[in-house]
């Protein structure tokens, strides 16, 4: 069973700080990798998706991918009241989800 | 487009009762994923195709659920008899090739 793990939450981080999100992963031939965010009550909606080692910086979001160590993490930086949300990671071409982390960014 | 399409928005239904879920995925794309959200065990893939084919169906829980794509614009995930313990919201989503999933808004079903 392929699996997709998720640091554990809830995360609390005061307004303007940085958000480090984690995600590890179990397959190996893993190409395709993304970050939702899910608001309570809501569907999930991409944020990042990154395929290749290394960093991808899209506006106060950073996603990192290290395939040989199986991890992708997401950085928000200057995080924001808005940002609070549970956050999900998704790996692959079958698109599993790890358990989400609730970030809530304190005004 | 309309985006994902999904129906009923809300079901409530009885224990024992036949459940049928639809999906109609944007417009060209060619896979088709059928998810359930709970708090206990977060979102999980049930079963998703591909060109019409399932491909992995081993999120499925058990001989009550079944899913079906007679075409590339609609899809059901049917669920006989309900049980309480199937109550959550169930998500579709749909994407061309290994590009993002878009999700759609969701169903969310109460058996009694």
């Amino acid at each position: 069973q392929k699996e997709v793990e998720q640091n554990s939450g809830p995360l609390s981080v005061p307004e303007g700080a940085i958000a480090s999100l984690n995600c590890t992963y179990s397959d190996r031939v893993s190409q395709s990798f993304f970050w939702y965010r899910q608001y309570s009550g809501k569907s999930p909606e991409l944020i990042m998706s990154i395929y290749s080692n290394g960093d991808k910086e899209d506006g106060r979001f950073t996603a990192q991918l290290n395939k040989a160590s199986q991890y992708v993490s997401l950085l928000i930086r200057d995080s924001q009241p808005s940002d609070s949300a549970t956050y999900l990671c998704a790996v692959t071409n079958d698109m599993r989800f790890g358990a989400g982390t609730r970030l809530t960014v304190k005004p | 487009d309309a985006g994902v399409i999904q129906s009923p928005r809300h079901e409530v239904t009885e224990m024992g009762q036949e459940v049928t879920l639809r999906c109609k995925p944007i417009s060209g794309h060619n896979s088709l994923f059928w998810y359930r959200q709970t708090m206990m065990r977060g979102l999980e893939l049930l079963i998703y195709f591909n060109n019409n084919v399932p491909i992995d169906d081993s999120g499925m829980p058990e001989d009550r659920f079944s899913a079906k794509m007679p075409n590339a614009s609609f899809s059901t995930l049917k669920i006989q008899p309900s049980e309480p313990r199937d109550s959550a919201v169930y998500f579709c989503a749909s994407r061309f090739s290994s590009h993002e999933q878009f999700f759609g808004p969701g169903t969310r079903l109460t058996v009694l």
